[in-house]
């Protein structure tokens, strides 16, 4: 049974590039959500996908933008790169309509230089 | 006030101890409530998640829920030197938002 898988694994941009990061969610699961976490913090919510619409978002700008497929895989976009957007990003899939317990990937760790 | 506030620590507890960890949460509204651990430079792995008031025991870890007081916790029995990580509480409010704290350290020391 697939778990959540993330690509790349790690990513060095410079500051005003685009990125995109990539998430597979884990077999049988239809929602993804996407979470910033920066050194010593949380994860942070920026958005959740279902049936290839954004469910939910949270307090990040429009630079942040996402995408889901037919196979419920899923991108995160982010354009205009700051300093600040260096980061751990995390990918979670869970089940809509179960006990939304998410399960997370591996991670994408992005430095802006 | 923070929706999801934990003590950053470190909680040092030695081998063997029990270890507990405490979470707070603003939004009256939360239906569930969830347990991550995180290793260093790892992502975060689901431990164990509650949704009624009251204690739910999984091995060795035993997760507390007081709705009325707004307030989880999680405690580790028999800690041992592997369960060195930070523990990050997560909350789904009634937005349908899963919020999470920003962990606490704990630290087993042989």
């Amino acid at each position: 049974d697939a778990g959540v898988t993330q690509s790349p694994t790690h990513l060095i941009k410079t500051r005003g590039q685009q990125v995109t990061l990539r998430c597979s969610p884990k077999s049988g699961h239809d929602t993804v959500s996407w979470y910033q976490q920066a050194l010593g913090q949380g994860p942070q919510f920026i958005f959740q996908y279902y049936e290839e619409e954004e469910r939910q978002r949270g307090n990040f700008p429009d630079r942040f933008s996402g995408h889901q497929f037919p196979n419920y895989s899923s991108e995160l976009n982010v354009n205009a790169l700051l300093l600040g957007d260096s980061a751990l990003y995390l990918c979670a899939s869970s089940l809509a309509g179960g006990l939304d317990t998410q399960y997370f990937g591996p991670g994408t760790r992005l430095t802006v230089l | 006030q923070k929706e999801v506030e934990q003590n950053s620590g470190p909680l040092s507890v030695p081998e063997g101890a029990i270890a507990s960890l405490n979470c707070t949460y603003s939004d009256r509204g939360s239906q569930s409530f969830f347990w991550y651990r995180q290793y260093s430079g790892k992502s975060p792995e689901l431990i164990m998640f509650i949704y009624s008031n009251g204690d739910k025991e999984d091995g060795r870890f035993t997760a507390q829920l007081n709705k009325a007081s707004q307030y989880v916790s999680l405690l580790i029995r028999d800690s041992q030197p592997s369960d060195s990580a930070t523990y990050l509480c997560a909350v789904k409010q009634s937005t349908d938002k899963l919020i999470f704290g920003t962990g606490t350290r704990l630290q087993v020391f042989p």
